[in-house]
């Protein structure tokens, strides 16, 4: 167990729907990371949140944002789904900002767009 | 920009064999390098990594040198066992070119008994 959790673990939807994954940290890091895992895509960066703050940010679509809250957990919202977005969605965390310092994986989001 | 190729998969090897994954990297100035393990079912761990050049990283019984030379990051292990089973993934991260941690496209290793 990494010490992070993401909710929800499946989530199954439609075409042009918009849902949220959460993501909560450990305990006392400040930096949070969400990457998506396809298939053909295999596993991309998209964005990075240090202490409430956009600090990075990768591959994310348009239709795709993020946010981090003051009590450190973290939303990716995902609205006018295609079905290219099924995907599984890893949120990570790690103590500072910097992407060198060791990131722990939470279990995932298996998110299917029928 | 950065990038990580690591050797394609899958690898199947029996109990006790000798594994290396390959791993080169192309970066623009002096990264640190990662080895991450993905079991089945669930998030990626940290195995081991290198934060420069000639550094070993090593843990469970894996290797891997930071060969600036050869700009590579070569995992090894002597023996591999059934529960080391998983995906293996070569990344790298840069804090002062883009801030963000690539991965390489992941090799699946089983191992039989």
């Amino acid at each position: 167990d990494s010490g992070v959790t993401q909710t929800p673990k499946h989530l199954i939807t439609a075409t042009g729907q918009r849902v949220t994954l959460r993501c909560s940290p450990r305990s006392g890091d400040l930096s949070v990371y969400w990457y998506q895992q396809s298939l053909d895509q295999g596993l991309q960066f998209l964005i990075q949140y240090y202490n409430g703050e956009e600090r990075a940010k990768g591959n994310i679509l348009e239709r795709f944002s993020a946010q981090q809250f003051p009590d450190l957990h973290s939303e990716l919202n995902l609205s006018s789904l295609e079905l290219g977005d099924s995907a599984l969605y890893f949120c990570a965390s790690s103590v500072q900002g910097a992407s060198y310092n060791e990131q722990f994986f939470g279990p995932g989001t298996r998110l299917t767009v029928l | 920009g950065n990038s990580v190729t690591q050797m394609e998969g899958p690898v199947t090897l029996s109990e006790e064999a000798f594994l290396t994954i390959n791993c080169t990297y192309t970066a623009t100035g002096y990264p640190s390098l990662f080895w991450y393990v993905q079991y089945p079912g669930e998030g990626l761990q940290l195995l081991l990594k290198a934060t420069k050049a000639d550094d070993k990283g090593s843990n469970k019984g894996f290797e891997a040198t930071y060969r600036k030379e050869t700009t590579s990051f070569h995992l090894e292990k002597g023996s591999v066992q059934v529960s080391d089973s998983a995906v293996y993934f070569c990344a790298l991260s840069e804090e002062l070119a883009d801030n963000d941690m690539r991965f390489g496209a992941g090799t699946r290793l089983t191992v039989k008994p």
